[in-house]
């Protein structure tokens, strides 16, 4: 299995506050992204890095930003939680972006916006 | 239309079936194909790569059908663990974001 963790596992919050989910990779990988997974749709991406300090809008990027200072590090932060919010969050990293680029996923968070 | 379809299901079959999943995207111009199996609660798992010619792992083979713009996913001699959600998985061109389908649900059972 590839090396990514994400922390929290689980999370519940209310709305307004500011939630920062980590995703952190032993793979030294230089891509890394988030995606959300709702029930009724397909998982959704919201950002993604293409190296320390590079990162790039996704699909549903409204309302997250991320930040990636380490290679090995990715962060997604909700400024200010709201319901709609409430998802699993999943990370994946890859090698690089090519034809054959597979992506690896991480465990997940499961958060909850009250 | 949708990017990806695909049938959600669930497909109940005994153990021992064969049981085939489709798959259709729209966009003309995508280059890469995956399936992806995801267990009840947890994360998605590369299951294998699609390629033109098609492809065999085991008791898995993929299909794809550029000029219909269908992917085909049949699996043979199913077993309880083959239980999961299959997740179709669409690339228009190298360095953008993966396409995923909603997931067709599989269930064996004894």
């Amino acid at each position: 299995d590839a090396g990514i963790t994400q922390s929290p596992r689980h999370k519940v919050t209310e709305t307004g506050t500011p939630v920062t989910l980590r995703c952190h990779q032993t793979e030294n990988h230089r891509y890394m992204y988030w995606y959300r997974q709702d029930p009724g749709h397909g998982l959704r991406l919201i950002h993604y890095s293409y190296g320390v300090k590079d990162t790039d809008k996704g699909e549903v990027s409204d309302g997250y930003s991320v930040s990636r200072s380490k290679t090995e590090d990715f962060l997604l932060t909700l400024e200010s939680a709201t319901s709609s919010q409430t998802s699993v969050y999943f990370c994946a990293i890859s090698e690089d972006r090519g034809r054959s680029d597979t992506q690896y996923f991480g465990p997940g968070t499961r958060l909850t916006v009250l | 239309r949708k990017e990806v379809e695909q049938d959600p299901g669930p497909f109940n079959v005994p153990e021992g079936a064969t049981v085939a999943f489709n798959c259709t995207y729209s966009n003309s111009a995508s280059q890469s194909f995956f399936w992806y199996r995801q267990d009840c609660r947890k994360e998605p798992k590369l299951l294998m790569s699609v390629y033109s010619s098609g492809n065999e792992d085991g008791r898995f083979t993929a299909q794809l059908n550029r000029a219909s713009q269908y992917i085909s996913l049949l699996i043979r001699d199913s077993k309880l663990s083959d239980s999961a959600t299959y997740l179709c998985v669409v690339r228009v061109t190298a360095g953008t974001a993966l396409i995923f389908g909603k997931g067709t649900t599989l269930s064996v059972s004894s």
